[in-house]
């Protein structure tokens, strides 16, 4: 099956630095990559959809600036939180489709524990 | 926008009973719907994904049904374990590839 993996699982960091998060597609290319974020018991929210080599689409509300997409390949996008405060404590799930068993079906990642301090 | 609805939020049962989690959403005009299980502070496994042109999806104790005219869905765990405890997620995928995920279902299987 498609793997997807996040790295790192856990980051801690202080406020007004930046912090990367890596997610991977092990065995497909996705074509479009999506970023989620869930807080203490809710469900997830969408906060952007890129498809490798464009910008991404990020949903209302989400602040282009702080959260930064990336997805320079059909392997790998990144998700940088810049200048993070305590209110980005979440965590954060990506997802990937385009080439899995199933192409049409998203496989997500372990997901990032950010905590803000 | 599509809403998608879970209910109830938090179900106990004991252990071997036959349960059923429902998932509603207003748009209808979807392309999937995929059932997932969150373990807490993990990522989400798929479960089961029903096709907008399908009724229902079976994987071992699971069957999932979908209702697309009336923007149903349910998932039915047969014969429930312990093991079975975790949060269950419904998303719906509309044609434009973004996923819609539901509130979910906190399900404790007690032994």
């Amino acid at each position: 099956g498609a793997v997807v993996s996040q790295h790192p699982s856990r980051v801690i960091c202080k406020s007004g630095t930046s912090v990367k998060i890596e997610c991977r597609s092990l065995d497909f290319q996705a074509t479009t990559m999506f970023w989620y974020r869930q807080f203490p018991k809710k469900s997830l929210m969408l906060m952007a959809t890129s498809n490798e080599g464009s910008k991404a689409t990020y949903e209302q509300g989400v602040e282009k600036d702080k959260f930064l997409i990336n997805h320079a390949s059909l392997t790998l996008s990144t998700l940088t939180v810049t200048s993070a405060h305590p209110e980005d404590s979440s965590f954060y799930i990506c997802s990937a489709s385009g080439g899995g068993p199933n192409s049409y079906e998203q496989y997500f990642g372990p997901g990032t524990r950010l905590t803000v301090t | 926008k599509q809403e998608v609805t879970q209910i109830p939020a938090a179900l106990s049962v004991p252990e071997g009973e036959n349960l059923v989690l429902n998932c509603s959403f207003t748009d209808s005009a979807i392309y999937n719907l995929q059932w997932f299980r969150q373990d807490p502070g993990k990522g989400l496994t798929s479960l089961l994904l029903i096709q907008s042109s399908q009724r229902e999806q079976t994987s071992g104790r699971l069957n999932a049904s979908l209702d697309k005219s009336s923007g149903r869905s349910t998932l039915y765990i047969a014969a429930s374990q312990p093991g079975d405890s975790a949060t269950y997620l419904c998303a719906v995928k509309n044609t434009g590839n973004q996923f819609y995920f539901g509130t979910g279902t906190s399900l404790t299987v007690i032994p």
